[in-house]
């Protein structure tokens, strides 16, 4: 079992619709979620960061923890075609973080 | 710009041959992280280094060494290079060991 799982996608919406993305994630000493977004493999861009459970909030993006399921997820409201991109999330700690395998997203106007 | 940079952009090289691959952190930063990224494979952890110093190490080949320098920019040396090894590299660098911010990565291709 990966310590981090990813649902490959591809996901496909309409401009406008919210996204959800999720990761599961297996090691209960993670303690650090991140959530990265990756244009076409170029560098990852950090979109979220959050250490604790619960909701955390920017702009059109709310990133949720939930460490009792070690579960975390992304949602994106409005989603705009600009937002088609790989969605990465990572977990791990100060030594080094686990990525998921990456969600693509495309978003069609 | 995340303030990473990674030099150079593309690499073209030869089975069994030797590369160097250079990174220089954002300004203040004391930690650098290297990752492989294949389509196969996803984003890979491959070894951190913190001042200096190794800090952790993940799926990284015995080909593969790396090393931080005293003014902090640290270099990816990957030997005996296999067709396999095909893929970009990013290096990360973090303040606070916590977020980490990626450079524009190198993409290696071994023929």
């Amino acid at each position: 079992q990966k310590e981090v799982e990813q649902d490959p996608g591809p996901l496909s919406v309409p401009e406008g619709a919210i996204v959800s993305l999720n990761c599961t994630y297996s090691n209960s000493a993670f303690q650090y979620f991140m959530w990265y977004r990756q244009y076409s493999r170029k560098g990852p861009e950090l979109l979220m960061y959050t250490y604790s459970s619960g909701n955390k909030e920017d702009g059109r993006f709310t990133a949720q923890v939930d460490k009792s399921s070690k579960y975390i997820s992304l949602f994106i409201r409005d989603s705009q075609p600009s937002d088609s991109a790989t969605y990465l999330c990572a977990m791990g700690n100060t030594d080094k973080l686990i990525f998921g395998t990456g969600t693509r997203l495309q978003v069609f106007p | 710009d995340s303030g990473v940079t990674q030099t150079p952009k593309h690499l073209i090289t030869a089975t069994g041959q030797r590369v160097t691959l250079r990174c220089s952190p954002r300004s203040g930063d004391l930690s650098v992280y290297w990752y492989q990224q294949s389509l196969d494979q996803g984003l890979q952890f491959l070894i951190h280094y913190y001042n200096g110093e190794e800090r952790a190490k993940g799926n990284i080949l015995e080909r593969f060494s790396a090393q931080q320098f005293p003014d902090l920019h640290s270099e990816l040396n990957l030997s005996s290079l296999e067709l396999g090894d095909s893929a970009l590299y990013f290096c990360a660098s973090s303040g606070d060991q916590e977020t980490q911010y990626f450079g524009p990565g190198t993409r290696l291709l071994v023929l």
